[in-house]
């Protein structure tokens, strides 16, 4: 099985900071990477797609980049909004989301 | 309007079985693989299952987690996907979502709930 790990687990930042989140896989997934958005009691939104395609209607703000084993998640400037958990999913081989970053306010 | 509609959770007895349900609406839902996703209580979130379209047979996958207890099916005619819950775990308790895979998982349900205690 592909494993997947984010760092780190959380986040304090304020709003206005530029945020990066990293996933590693345990072995090369190409571009087969995407990344969700959670809040407390809703459904995860799709954010990007093949490590850095986004998603319709998501923010220009959310950016993804990597290949192979190492991929980031930044958000440019964060809003207030985007205080939630963000997780990626490795969709190569069988499917594997990672455990989770929590963004919270500083 | 994309919709994903869950329905069937609720509480079950260990060992016992529970038959969710996901209709679809909006989309040409035989163009899509479809997957089950959950998420413990406080906890991250669990891919269970997928299920592949009919060019490609209906491949079916699985979790180690649930391999062998869970089978995911599908039914075109009736836009549906469910998933049957077999000799269940207190440790299978979560919200279960059916999940559109189309840019990677693209559509969500809003998740139904299964508890497994006795």
């Amino acid at each position: 099985d592909i494993q997947m790990t984010q760092s780190p687990s959380t986040l304090s930042a304020s709003v206005g900071d530029r945020v990066t989140i990293t996933c590693r896989a345990s072995q090369n997934i190409d571009i087969w990477l995407a990344w969700y958005q959670q809040k407390p009691g809703k459904a995860p939104k799709p954010l990007i797609y093949r490590a850095s395609s986004l998603q319709s209607g998501v923010s220009s703000r959310f950016s993804g980049s990597g290949s192979g084993t190492e991929f980031t998640l930044t958000i440019s400037s964060l809003q207030p909004d985007d205080f939630a958990t963000y997780y990626c999913q490795q969709y190569k081989s069988y499917s594997m989301f990672g455990q989770g970053t929590k963004v919270e306010i500083k | 309007e994309v919709q994903l509609v869950e329905s069937g959770g609720g509480l079950v007895q260990p060992g016992g079985s529970l038959r969710l349900s996901c209709a679809a609406s909006g989309f040409i839902f035989s163009d899509h693989y479809m997957n089950w996703v959950r998420q413990a209580p406080g906890k991250g979130l669990e891919w269970v299952s997928r299920i592949t379209i009919k060019v490609q047979s209906y491949t079916t996958e699985y979790a180690a987690s649930v391999k062998g207890r869970f089978t995911i099916s599908r039914d075109d005619s009736k836009n549906s996907v469910s998933l049957q819950m077999n000799s269940l775990k207190t440790e299978d308790t979560a919200v279960y979502y059916c999940a559109r895979e189309g840019s990677a998982i693209d559509v969500w349900g809003q998740g139904t709930m299964v508890t497994v205690a006795s």
